[in-house]
């Protein structure tokens, strides 16, 4: 199936600090990606779908000032959280959409934030 | 709000079928079944979908009920790495906001020896 990847996997930082995630599509071209969060034990929880080359839509309780996301190519999507804090922290999970006819959706390996 | 009902459990023997429900009663006529599973730590994996046909893949057959209000995912000779959490969500065929993959709280099915 179609690979997506996150860059990094595991990722500790300090409060106040800014992170970001890299979010690829590998063997296709993605022109909508998705960005979720996972607390422990809870289930995935769309924050924010982008579209290559335009603003980001955020879901209803999201702040976009403080998770900033860039769709800047059709494989390429960055999630950058700023000023972050341990409330923060959790998995966070990108998903890209296939450009072609099938629309299917594959999602990355997560990558898993601490805030410190 | 997610528009299925799974439970929240289930338990199979290893090699035996792990048949896993999906009530989804208000499903729209354009609406497809997709099926993700997400292994602890991991990201979701696509399984299978459907839009009103039965389907079978290399993973999990489909079940679809006639009226469309429910659905079954077969896994045929289920294997302890089955184990992992069972999303069946409801997606419309758009690229807008009705196409979005809204994921409940799916069926933590636990494969056992």
């Amino acid at each position: 199936g179609a690979v997506v990847s996150q860059h990094p996997s595991r990722v500790i930082c300090k409060s106040g600090t800014s992170v970001k995630i890299e979010c690829r599509s590998l063997d296709f071209q993605a022109t909508t990606m998705f960005w979720y969060r996972q607390f422990p034990k809870q289930s995935l929880m769309l924050m924010a779908t982008s579209n290559e080359g335009s603003k980001a839509t955020y879901e209803q309780g999201v702040e976009k000032d403080k998770f900033l996301i860039n769709h800047a190519s059709l494989t390429l999507s960055t999630l950058t959280v700023t000023s972050a804090h341990p409330e923060d922290s959790s998995f966070y999970i990108c998903s890209a959409r296939r450009g072609d006819s099938s629309q299917e959706q594959y999602f990355g390996p997560g990558t898993r934030l601490t805030v410190t | 709000d997610a528009k299925t009902t799974q439970p929240p459990s289930m338990d199979c023997a290893e090699g035996r079928a792990a048949n896993l429900p999906c009530n989804h009663s208000t499903i729209s006529g354009n609406e497809y079944v997709y099926w993700y599973r997400q292994i602890h730590s991991q990201g979701p994996q696509y399984i299978i979908h459907g839009l009103k046909n039965n389907e079978t893949n290399e993973m999990a057959s489909l079940i679809i009920t006639e009226d469309r209000k429910s659905s079954t995912l077969i896994l045929p000779h289920a294997t302890l790495r089955d184990t992992a959490v069972y999303y069946c969500i409801v997606r419309g065929p758009y690229t807008g906001t009705a196409s979005k993959l809204t994921f409940g709280t799916g069926t933590r099915l636990q494969v056992t020896l």
